[in-house]
């Protein structure tokens, strides 16, 4: 069975600080996905990486897929209060289409 | 357009009830699913539509019934539910089941409480 970690669980933390969110697997995955989502909404969706040791950017998030496709990171530089939510990671596994959730990280950013 | 739409965005009913959620999209995408998510927890997979047809139940009660009408309309039909069913029911589409076009959207979800 394909399982994604996600480490911490949860986070609070100041306005302004850096923080490294850890999704791990020892099983490969085709792709990940980050999420973010806030109460009572859907999930919206990140970002997707695909090849092994891909970074990518977007405004303050960096997500990087590990070389070997069994992990990934979300590394947020200067944290908002607007940043607050939960933040999936999901995977689609190499032998089906079944996607796999980890059990998300919950951020609060205090002012 | 990257959106899918949910409706209603909340529904109390009671155990005796039948009501359904519906769930819409227009990105021509031929994947459909529905999750069902309890506080403080991720999505977890009930129904998978490809090319609308029934491709994945997950061990889905019976009382909850899945109907796809068409391509870009999923809908979830809800008879005698229990107080234990009550959670955050999102719907979510992607391009196909490939590996590699698996991102999936998300609407905002039903919000459901069984009374």
């Amino acid at each position: 069975t394909q399982l994604l970690e996600q480490s911490p669980q949860f986070l609070s933390i100041q306005e302004g600080e850096n923080l490294t969110v850890y999704c791990n697997s020892s099983s490969v995955f085709s792709s990940l996905q980050w999420y973010r989502q806030e109460p009572g909404e859907g999930p919206v969706l990140l970002v997707t990486v695909v090849t092994g040791g891909e970074v990518k950017k977007l405004k303050r998030l960096t997500f990087q897929f590990g070389d070997a496709r069994k992990d990934s990171s979300l590394h947020i530089t200067a944290a908002q209060p607007g940043d607050t939510g939960l933040y999936l990671c999901a995977g689609a596994g190499t032998g089906g289409f079944k996607t796999i959730f980890g059990a998300g990280t919950r951020l609060f950013v205090k002012a | 357009d990257t959106e899918v739409t949910q409706t209603p965005k909340h529904l109390v009913m009671g155990m005796t009830n039948k009501k359904s959620l519906k769930c819409e999209q227009h990105m021509g995408h031929r994947a459909m699913y529905w999750y069902k998510q309890k506080a403080k927890k991720p999505p977890e997979l009930m129904f998978v539509y490809s090319y609308e047809k029934l491709s994945i139940n997950e061990s889905v009660p019976s009382r909850f019934s899945p109907e796809c009408p068409n391509s870009s309309l999923l809908n979830l039909h809800l008879h005698a539910l229990q107080p234990e069913d009550s959670a955050l029911y999102l719907c979510a589409s992607s391009q196909d089941l490939s590996t590699s076009e698996s991102r999936q959207f998300f609407g905002p979800g039903t919000r459901l409480t069984v009374l």
